[in-house]
Order: structure tokens, then C-alpha cells, then sequence
């Protein structure tokens, strides 16, 4: 069985461009998550979906940050415009069901470099 | 504010002895306990969890410690094999509320056993 899915797995690029991640969850898997992961830190939740509905987007810095699940199931991460601060690694993860104890399963991340 | 802290960022063992990673948190909300291990290039993947209710579980080489009235968990690995170098990250969640299965990483402990 296929794991979590990300696209790139690298990716630099210039201050002030956009940049676009790409997700698709584990089969069957209706909830899925997007973790930045700094340097040195934990994941840090950005953004949750059950299916293709927003659950807990308060950690996401909506005035350049966007993200969509349209179908619930693969989902995009956005960033328009970059900032040198944004360098990191995106991290996606999905679970069945967004229980405390549902596990979740992730992805390799994509490392995201701005220059 | 770091809800959940690792203070030790690197941890050192011979191959065959105990290693013991430690966790400390703050929100007495927290129900349910999780460890991850990250290898380089790699998402977390789950490893050991516990819930509140209890003070251990048990799983082969790997047992986690809770101490509520302490706001501290512990990972025991006994014995400890090269390949478990890893990072090793904590994580908390909440029963209920709005922050209902979402998980809070900690910093994360670089874990390096040596042969």
C-alpha cells in the first residue's frame, strides 16, 4: 500500500515568488493535515482537513498562505509571496477519522528553500 | 508557548544499553500521548503511545512512562540498536474541545546509539 504522497521533495526558490505543494493521502484516509517543521523544532500544525472541509485552520497565516482539498482528497499548499522566513519543510499526513488516536501517517515533506 | 517541551536535543548510548528520552508538558487538557521517530529524508512515523489513564504501555523493546501529577513521559528502549538512531519527538493531544485530535510536537531529541 502506498504511502503519503509529496511533490516536490525539494524546492528553491526566490523571495517574493509563489511556490505550490502537492499531497495525496494515504487510500481511503479522510482526514489530512499540513505541518510546517522548522529547523530544529517539532511539526507544527498549519492547517486540517476532513475531507474536503477545513477543520482547525487557525494556525495558517491566511494573508499569504492558502491551501484546498477540492475533491477530499489530494490537497495543495500555497505561498504567495515566499519570504526568506518561509524556508522549511511542509510536512502532510492523513488519518482515517481525526480522533485523538487515530494515527497519522506522513509524508516525506517537501524542504523548501528561499533565497 | 512551547506546550511541549524536550529539553535534551542530542542523547547518546551504547548499543545494548537503556535508552531514556524525556518529555515534559504544560496543558493539563493533554490526554493522549504519542511518540514519533523521524529519519533523515523521512516523515515521523508512530511508535508508542499512551493515554492518560495510564502510567505505562508496553510494546517489545519500547515503554512509555506517564506521570500526570509531573506533566512528565519518558521513552524507554531497552535494548538500545544501531537503528534506532533517530529523532525521536513527543507528541500530545486533547480529548475534546475544538482542539480535539490535533497533535502538539515537541522539540525533538536526536537519538544516537553507537555499536
Amino acid at each position: 500500500e502506498a504511502g503519503v504522497v509529496q511533490s516536490p521533495r525539494y524546492k528553491i526558490i526566490e523571495k517574493k515568488q509563489p511556490v505550490a505543494f502537492w499531497c495525496n493521502p494515504i487510500s481511503g484516509h479522510n482526514t489530512l493535515y499540513w505541518y510546517l517543521q522548522n529547523l530544529g523544532q517539532g511539526p507544527e500544525l498549519l492547517i486540517r482537513y476532513e475531507n474536503e472541509e477545513a477543520v482547525d485552520d487557525s494556525q495558517l497565516p491566511k494573508d499569504r498562505f492558502s491551501a484546498e482539498r477540492l475533491k477530499g482528497v489530494d490537497s495543495t499548499l500555497k505561498i504567495q509571496p515566499a519570504e526568506l522566513g518561509d524556508s522549511a519543510v511542509y510536512l502532510c499526513a492523513s488519518s482515517f477519522g481525526q480522533g485523538f488516536n487515530n494515527e497519522q501517517f506522513f509524508g516525506p515533506g517537501t524542504r523548501l528553500t528561499v533565497l | 508557548d512551547q506546550q511541549v517541551k524536550q529539553n535534551s536535543p542530542s542523547l547518546s548510548v551504547q548499543e545494548g544499553r537503556i535508552s531514556i528520552l524525556n518529555c515534559d508538558y504544560t496543558n493539563s487538557m493533554f490526554d493522549y500521548f504519542l511518540w514519533y521517530k523521524k529519519y533523515p529524508a523521512e516523515g515521523p512515523t508512530f511508535l508508542i503511545s499512551i493515554s492518560s489513564i495510564k502510567d505505562k504501555n508496553e510494546d517489545g523493546r519500547f515503554t512509555v512512562f506517564l506521570n500526570k501529577s509531573a506533566k512528565h513521559l519518558s521513552l524507554h528502549i531497552v535494548p538500545s540498536q544501531p537503528g534506532d538512531s533517530a529523532v525521536y519527538f513527543c507528541a500530545a493531544s486533547e480529548y475534546g474541545g475544538t482542539s480535539y485530535g490535533k497533535l502538539t510536537f515537541g522539540q525533538g531529541t536526536i537519538l544516537t546509539v553507537h555499536p
